[in-house]
């Protein structure tokens, strides 16, 4: 058990609909990454925060947002949705920023289905 | 830009062999960070090794061992007498120094699986 959790473990919706994904991190830990996994992209990096702040972003389409809020959880609003949106979604979380001194410790994912 | 190839899709060995998992890397960075995960078939990504670029000392953990070489960009990976429990897909990743914001790139992953 990494200490990371997210919720829900499945979710099941239709196209075009909105749903919510939710990541509490570890204990102590600031950063909190998002991960898409899918079977065409393979495991990419969606957008990171630190602390409430964006620190980065990657290949995030315009229709998904996320936040991480003061208690530091986070949570990947994907909205508008398509059936190629189905992937596993990992959110991971480190202490800090930066690979340099801190690992990432990835939970158990929420693996969404669109239909 | 930072891409991560691991040419071996699928690798299939029986219980007790020795297992190499390749993992070749691009980046212009000078300062980088790679890392090994295994992906069980349970799903969860589990963290198995962080190496910097300075540091090119072969590491040792158990049956575990990896190889990093700059000179021809790989940071291989090798189970010594494997079991079925090593079944699971392994992924190499890369991250950025500059900026550092840790943020990591993923090759395609390798799946082991392990026979009795």
């Amino acid at each position: 058990d990494s200490g990371v959790t997210q919720t829900p473990k499945h979710l099941i919706t239709a196209t075009g609909q909105r749903v919510t994904l939710r990541c509490s991190p570890r204990s102590g830990d600031l950063s909190v990454y998002w991960y898409q996994q899918s079977l065409d992209q393979g495991l990419q990096f969606l957008i990171q925060y630190y602390n409430g702040e964006e620190r980065a972003k990657g290949n995030i389409l315009e229709r998904f947002s996320a936040q991480q809020f003061p208690d530091l959880h986070s949570e990947l609003n994907l909205s508008s949705l398509e059936l190629g949106d189905s992937a596993l979604y990992f959110c991971a979380s480190s202490e800090g920023f930066g690979a340099a001194s801190y690992e990432q410790y990835f939970g158990p994912g929420t693996r969404l289905t669109v239909t | 830009a930072q891409k991560v190839t691991q040419a071996q899709t699928e690798i299939s060995v029986v219980e007790k062999e020795d297992v190499t998992l390749d993992c070749v890397y691009e980046t212009r960075d000078t300062t980088y960070y790679l890392f090994w995960y295994k992906q069980p078939p349970s799903g969860e990504l589990v963290f198995l090794i962080r190496r910097n670029s300075f540091d090119e000392q072969n590491e040792i953990s158990g049956r575990y061992s990896w190889n990093f070489q700059k000179s021809t960009s790989s940071f291989n990976f090798t189970i010594t007498a494997s079991q079925v429990v090593d079944s699971a897909v392994y992924f190499c990743a890369l991250s950025e120094a500059p900026g550092n914001t840790g943020k990591l790139i993923f090759g395609q992953g390798t799946t082991l699986q392990v026979k009795p």
